[in-house]
């Protein structure tokens, strides 16, 4: 397996404008994490879906933020319209329970930075 | 419910050994430990599920207090390929899990850089 696939690996935009985060999770993993890395706050959990339904949403910061799992091969996590205090790594992690432990494999991120 | 690592950095010698704490102010699960290299994504280290088990990676063990909430990571014989920032994660216990099931919170990272 190719792990899980996230783009782009780089973004760079400017304030106001929309981003879009894409995120392919590992074939036959039916949890998907959505994750952001600053400095100041490490690694906070955005959101995180289970057979592409989200599950719990209340790490989304605000209304700016949403994010969806129409198939179990693919999500979105879009920021509109974008600030720079969205600058972060944003990462997608999957999983699954079927194993009875709860082991997160990342994807590579996404880094974005708002001008 | 984010877990407190400490220290917040370490800075080792090759050989030298080091400890990473991690506590939490929840009734645990599980606490699984992630190396992450600069620039790279949060790797799997390992995973504790019982009250004082203890368990082992390379040179690296840990061990899990349920009862005071806290597990530890151990790096015995540090080798410059353990540099790198270690995030501990808690699953909260089954009573209190809810909607959260699954979710795991990760701490803020210890930096650890060995150098030769």
């Amino acid at each position: 397996d190719a792990g899980v696939i996230q783009s782009p690996r780089h973004e760079v935009t400017e304030m106001g404008q929309e981003v879009t985060l894409r995120c392919k999770p590992i074939s036959g993993h039916d949890y998907l994490f959505w994750y952001r890395q600053t400095m100041m706050r490490g690694l906070e959990l955005l959101i995180y879906f289970n057979n592409n339904v989200p599950i719990d949403d209340s790490g989304m910061p605000e209304d700016r933020f949403s994010a969806k799992m129409p198939n179990a091969s693919f999500s979105t996590l879009k920021i509109q319209p974008s600030e720079p205090r969205d600058s972060a790594v944003y990462f997608c992690a999957s999983n699954t329970r079927g194993a009875g432990a709860n082991v997160l494999t990342f994807g590579a991120g996404s880094r974005l930075t708002v001008l | 419910q984010q877990p407190v690592q400490s220290p917040q950095a370490v800075i080792l010698r090759e050989g030298e050994d080091a400890v990473i704490n991690c506590s939490s102010s929840k009734a645990l699960y599980s606490v699984h430990w992630y190396r992450q290299k600069h620039g790279e994504a949060p790797v799997f280290l390992m995973i504790l599920l019982k009250g004082g088990e203890q368990k082992g990676h390379e040179k690296i063990s840990a061990s899990f207090n349920e009862k005071k909430q806290q597990s530890s990571l151990y790096l015995t014989a540090s080798q410059l390929s353990y540099s790198g920032t270690y995030f501990c994660g808690t699953e909260h216990s089954l009573i209190d899990r809810g909607s959260t099931l699954g979710r795991l919170y990760f701490g803020r990272g210890t930096q650890l850089t060995v150098w030769p």
